[in-house]
């Protein structure tokens, strides 16, 4: 079956770093590649959408410059976290499909803990 | 905007018993997911419902979606404690883009 890897699993670290969080499509092209971030005991809310050589499309709220997403070739998506504070602490997945028709495959997710 | 409510959000239960899951959505939708959510754990997909009674089981769990009324269900028989986790159910239609709105959730607890 399609598998998504997601990297790190979890990251610790002072308020102000970056951080970057990968996305791989291991055995499939995904053309489109979906961020959410989920805090404790709420659903999953989509913040934004890539797809494969253009710009990401961001949910209102979400800020572009903060959360900085590259989806450079048909496996990889990354987001970044930038000057990241305490208030971005949060559980972070990945999903991806190869086309609109096929479902979404989702990653093992980011625990990101901002100290 | 399309709306989706799951209800109950916590569902408390002891071994044995039976008990269903709605999740309700505001709008046409080309199909819709149910998906369970482990403590710490990402998503693992359970069903995808494309049409019209359809109806999916699995062990214990039986989804079943009616587009007219806008409703699927996720039915638990005779639970078990191995099935306590949050199941979601995501509702994916075309004029979203394809994209999946998700329900808030029902943290579901089964008690031996």
């Amino acid at each position: 079956g399609a598998v998504v890897s997601q990297h790190p699993s979890r990251v610790i670290c002072k308020s102000g770093t970056s951080v970057k969080i990968e996305c791989r499509s291991l055995d499939f092209q995904a053309t489109t590649m979906f961020w959410y971030r989920q805090f404790p005991k709420q659903s999953l809310m989509l913040m934004a959408t890539s797809n494969e050589g253009s710009k990401a499309t961001y949910e209102q709220g979400v800020e572009k410059d903060k959360f900085l997403i590259n989806h450079a070739s048909l496996t990889l998506s990354t987001l970044t976290v930038t000057s990241a504070h305490p208030e971005d602490s949060s559980f972070y997945i990945c999903s991806a499909r190869d086309d609109g028709n096929q479902p979404q495959h989702f990653g093992d997710g980011t625990r990101l803990s901002i100290l | 905007e399309l709306k989706v409510e799951q209800n109950p959000l916590f569902l408390s239960m002891q071994e044995g018993k039976n008990y269903t899951i709605y999740c309700n959505y505001s709008t046409t939708s080309d199909r819709l997911y149910w998906y369970r959510q482990d403590p710490g754990k990402s998503l693992e997909s359970l069903f995808v419902l494309l049409s019209n009674g359809a109806v999916k089981q699995e062990g214990r769990l039986m989804a079943s979606l009616d587009t007219k009324a806008r409703l699927s269900t996720l039915h638990i028989t005779a639970a078990v404690h191995d099935l306590s986790a949050t199941y979601f159910c995501a509702v994916d239609t075309n004029n979203a883009g394809n994209m999946l709105t998700f329900g808030g959730g029902t943290r579901l607890m089964v008690k031996p």
